[in-house]
């Protein structure tokens, strides 16, 4: 059974650096088939995905354009796990954020316990 | 605004059935599969159906899925308070090449 695990700070200024770390256990970050996604809710926006890593030979990320510019998520091989960092973060930031796994076709079926981090200005 | 849209809101009374729909295009639902999703308040969001119309061990056959060229319907009968959630749907957008949700639809079981 797959459990994904969450840790990282609830309250991050404004124009720092949102990090957010998802250890995995009953699978592996480098899974030939899952994929290691990102997701944020909140009651403005909604669910909202992020961006995902996945491992096919090779290391691939996706990014959500909305965030493209400020986003990077990278496998961690050695602890199993994965990990966000937003930059340059606003109060329009402020969500609860989740870790998923895809089983395949886009289908997230185990998540994280989800992080509620406040921007403060 | 979402790539997919659901209606706000649903309701019916305890016992009866509901379906919430969601409509795309074909960079998304049209040409990949749907998912639905279950949030109660406070709660990480809870897969109740993948591949269009599949649900994983657990979830009983009072929800269902199906398709239909760019649009989606997620059915649930027999209603219970418990029922009483968000639900989204989701699914890949091979334009954007990204996973993109509905806004979601908050059913209340009268």
């Amino acid at each position: 059974q797959v459990q994904l695990q969450q840790s990282g700070p609830g309250l991050v200024k404004a124009s720092q650096t949102l990090s957010l770390t998802c250890a995995i256990s009953g699978d592996s970050v480098s899974s030939n088939s899952a994929t290691w996604n990102w997701i944020r809710h909140s009651p403005s926006r909604g669910l909202e995905w992020l961006g995902r890593t996945y491992y096919r030979s090779k290391w691939y990320n996706d990014y959500a354009v909305s965030v493209k510019s400020r986003i990077t998520i990278n496998p961690d091989t050695s602890k199993n796990q994965f990990s966000l960092q937003l930059n340059s973060v606003t109060p329009e930031d402020t969500a609860v954020y989740y870790c998923a796994r895809d089983q395949g076709s886009s289908s997230l079926l185990n998540w994280g316990q989800g992080t509620l981090v406040t921007v403060s200005s | 605004q979402s790539v997919l849209t659901q209606p706000p809101s649903v309701s019916a009374a305890p016992g009866q059935k509901v379906t919430i729909s969601c409509s795309g295009s074909s960079s998304n639902i049209g040409n990949n599969y749907v998912s639905w999703y279950q949030q109660l308040p406070g709660t990480a969001p809870k897969l109740l159906i993948y591949d269009n119309n599949k649900r994983p061990s657990g979830i009983p056959d009072r929800f269902s899925g199906s398709k239909s060229g760019t649009s989606a319907t997620l059915g649930i009968t027999g209603l219970q308070t418990g029922d009483e959630a968000d639900y989204y749907c989701g699914t890949w957008d091979s334009s954007l090449n990204a996973v993109v949700f509905g806004g979601g639809t908050k059913l209340t079981v009268l």
